[in-house]
């Protein structure tokens, strides 16, 4: 099993606030990823990192913003969460050059 | 652009059969990776087989093997001897080589297996 954590797993949470999914990983791979998803759909990546101090935003367009300060975590914010933004949020890292993507458990997020 | 096309939403199989998954992509590009993920309903994607195109032989997994025709674009993945463990979304991705590049994935196909 790969060693990647994301918490918390259920977030059931009010419109406008604030909140941020932690993602970390023990494996020491440079890049990470994040992706959405609605239940039994297909993923759309939001956001990925290459590297520490490195984003860059995926091919879905999302009001969340990352961050990579260490190697090993990658959170996720959302500074006014909407009732839209409810999904499932899944992390996911890769060692350079390595050939398989890991997956974290993700996060269900439900925004009353 | 690369595309990944799953065009099997739903597949159903009775336990202990043989199913197969429909996977076909579109690429310029002579070397990359080919995957299958699977993801059950609410736990974790895992990877169940991958296939290097610069190989020829076609991966196998224990149950699982693929049918990769490189010319046709083409990925199939065989589950046999079906378990009821094995319901679950699967995904097939594909990535270039390169140390950069991000998975490309199908819209995903829906497995069922009936006792």
């Amino acid at each position: 099993e790969a060693d990647i954590y994301q918490t918390p797993r259920y977030l059931v949470i009010g419109t406008g606030k604030k909140i941020t999914l932690e993602c970390s990983q023990t494996m020491g791979h440079d890049k990470m990823y994040w992706y959405q998803q609605d239940p039994g759909m297909e993923l759309h990546l939001i956001h990925y990192s290459y590297g520490v101090n490195s984003t860059e935003k995926g091919d879905l367009s999302s009001e969340s913003t990352v961050s990579r300060i260490r190697t090993e975590h990658f959170p996720l914010t959302l500074e006014s969460a909407r009732p839209s933004h409810t999904s499932q949020y899944l992390c996911a890292s890769r060692l350079g050059g390595g050939e398989t993507q890991y997956f974290g458990p993700g996060t269900r997020l439900l925004v009353l | 652009a690369q595309t990944v096309t799953q065009s099997q939403p739903e597949m159903s199989v009775q336990e202990a059969e043989t199913v197969t998954l429909s996977c076909t992509y579109d690429t310029s590009e002579s070397d990359y990776y080919l995957f299958w993920y699977k993801q059950p309903p609410s736990r974790q994607m895992i990877l169940v087989i991958r296939q290097e195109a610069y190989k020829q032989q076609n991966a196998t997994e224990n149950r699982f093997s693929v049918n990769f025709q490189k010319a046709a674009k083409s990925f199939s993945l065989k589950i046999s001897d079906s378990q009821l463990g094995d319901a679950a979304m699967y995904f097939c991705a594909y990535r270039s080589r390169g140390s950069q590049g991000n998975l490309i994935f199908g819209k995903g196909t829906k497995l069922s297996v009936k006792p």
